[in-house]
């Protein structure tokens, strides 16, 4: 079946540093891809929309800024959490329309210290 | 736009009873209403799905049924197993490809005492 493989799935980082996550599907085109956050015990929360060539859509309350998207290949978007803080960790998620159904990439566990 | 809740938040069941979890949702518009299994640090996955032009699907142990007028779906699990053990997601949607309105239920931790 379609696969979506994201990277990396553990990261620690510094206080006022910035990660990058990718997130990619290996064996369709996804024209549009979804980033969750999601803290324990709780539900996916959509932060923002990827579309390849354009800019992402953010959900209310997501700061653009904060949160950089990047979508430049039908395969790949970036998540970048930039100057990140103790608060931003989280286990972030991506997702993409594969054929017939929502594929979900692995998750990314991040610890901001 | 959409609006999903589910319950119970939390449910426990001996191994070979049935598990029932049930969600709303707020949009008539929606039409695709998929369910995801999800263990601890790991993605979700999909188990089943159900389309508004059909009321029920089954596929082993596991069956959704969809009532569109009172805008309500379910999950039910037969003979559970301690593996069934996760948290379980349903979602609400429309069909479109590019379509970025799924939204998610709250969750509930299934818990399958052997």
């Amino acid at each position: 079946g379609a696969v979506v493989s994201q990277h990396p799935s553990r990261v620690i980082c510094k206080s006022g540093t910035s990660v990058k996550i990718e997130c990619r599907s290996l064996d369709f085109q996804a024209t549009t891809m979804f980033w969750y956050r999601q803290f324990p015990k709780q539900s996916l929360m959509l932060m923002a929309t990827s579309n390849e060539g354009s800019k992402a859509t953010y959900e209310q309350g997501v700061e653009k800024d904060k949160f950089l998207i990047n979508h430049a290949s039908l395969t790949l978007s970036t998540l970048t959490v930039t100057s990140a803080h103790p608060e931003d960790s989280s286990f972030y998620i991506c997702s993409a329309r594969g054929p017939g159904e929502l594929f979900f990439g692995e998750g990314s566990r991040l610890t901001v210290l | 736009g959409e609006n999903v809740e589910q319950h119970p938040s939390t449910l426990s069941v001996q191994e070979g009873d049935s598990a029932v979890i049930k969600c709303t949702y707020s949009d008539s518009a929606s039409n695709y209403f998929p369910w995801y299994k999800q263990e601890l640090g790991k993605r979700p996955q999909l188990i089943i799905d159900i389309r508004s032009n059909v009321g029920e699907k089954k596929d082993q142990r596991i069956a959704v049924t969809l009532n569109k007028t009172a805008k309500h779906f379910s999950l039910h699990i037969t003979e559970t197993q301690p593996e069934d053990s996760a948290v379980y997601f349903c979602a609400a949607s429309g069909e479109k490809v590019n379509n970025n309105d799924m939204r998610f239920g709250a969750g509930t931790r299934l818990t399958v005492k052997p």
